[in-house]
């Protein structure tokens, strides 16, 4: 079964200084996909940013990028120059392709609330 | 392009009562799944609809169901409600089915905040 862990349930950043939110996942699927989401208070789900288990690069969007570490099974998200705005629920989840027997839907970690201070 | 809306917004519902919520995705997103999240559990899967057909479904009780109409609007109901449902559900949708193709992101509505009392 997929799983995703986000093991840091809050953080806090100062304005304008860089942050990492840690995701790790395990699956047997050879082929699947990393999202990233941010929730802020009103509830809509933004997406971030994605990576693919095959992409050679890292992903970047902006001022998101994605630390992806196979071998570890990791994910993490870096959001540099952080900015009021930021604030808000972030979640990592997974997504498997459905001929590899995959589970066909987005499998969502638990989320790490960042606040940024001023 | 309009976004994902799901209506209502908020609700209050008493116990034992019903439910329905809805959802009208993207123009052209034949995709629409439900997610329930609460503060206990998270983010769970409820139910995954393409093209009318339900592809996916979580493991919630049969209290939980779903349909999709022609124009791809999807509705959920949720019969005989307990205060545990109180929750956000939250509606998403994508032009094809999770995990046809990795790398499609799945948008995402504000949400309905039910509160059963």
């Amino acid at each position: 079964a997929q799983k995703i862990t986000q093991t840091q349930p809050g953080m806090f950043v100062q304005e304008k200084e860089a942050v990492t939110l840690d995701c790790t996942y395990d699956t047997s699927d050879p082929s699947y996909g990393l999202f990233w989401y941010k929730q802020p208070s009103s509830g809509e789900m933004i997406f971030l940013i994605y990576q693919g288990s095959y992409d050679q690069q890292n992903a970047t969007e902006g001022r998101y990028s994605l630390n992806f570490q196979k071998a570890r099974k990791s994910a993490n998200l870096v959001i540099s120059a952080s900015q009021l705005g930021d604030s808000a629920m972030y979640f990592c989840a997974m997504s498997s392709l459905i001929t590899q027997g995959g589970s066909e839907k987005l499998v969502f970690g638990k989320g790490t609330k960042l606040t940024v201070n001023p | 392009k309009a976004g994902v809306t799901q209506t209502p917004r908020y609700l209050i519902k008493t116990r034992g009562q019903q439910v329905t919520l809805s959802c009208s995705p993207i123009s052209g997103h034949r995709s629409v799944s439900w997610y329930q999240q609460t503060p206990g559990q998270g983010l769970q899967f409820l139910f995954e609809y393409f093209s009318e057909t339900q592809r996916n479904k979580g493991n919630f009780p049969g209290r939980f169901s779903g349909r999709q109409f022609s124009n791809s609007r999807s509705e959920m109901n949720v019969s005989t409600l307990e205060l545990g449902d109180s929750a956000l559900y939250l509606c998403a949708s994508s032009p094809t089915p999770t995990g046809a193709i990795l790398n499609t992101e799945a948008f995402f509505g504000q949400g309905t905040r039910l509160t059963v009392v």
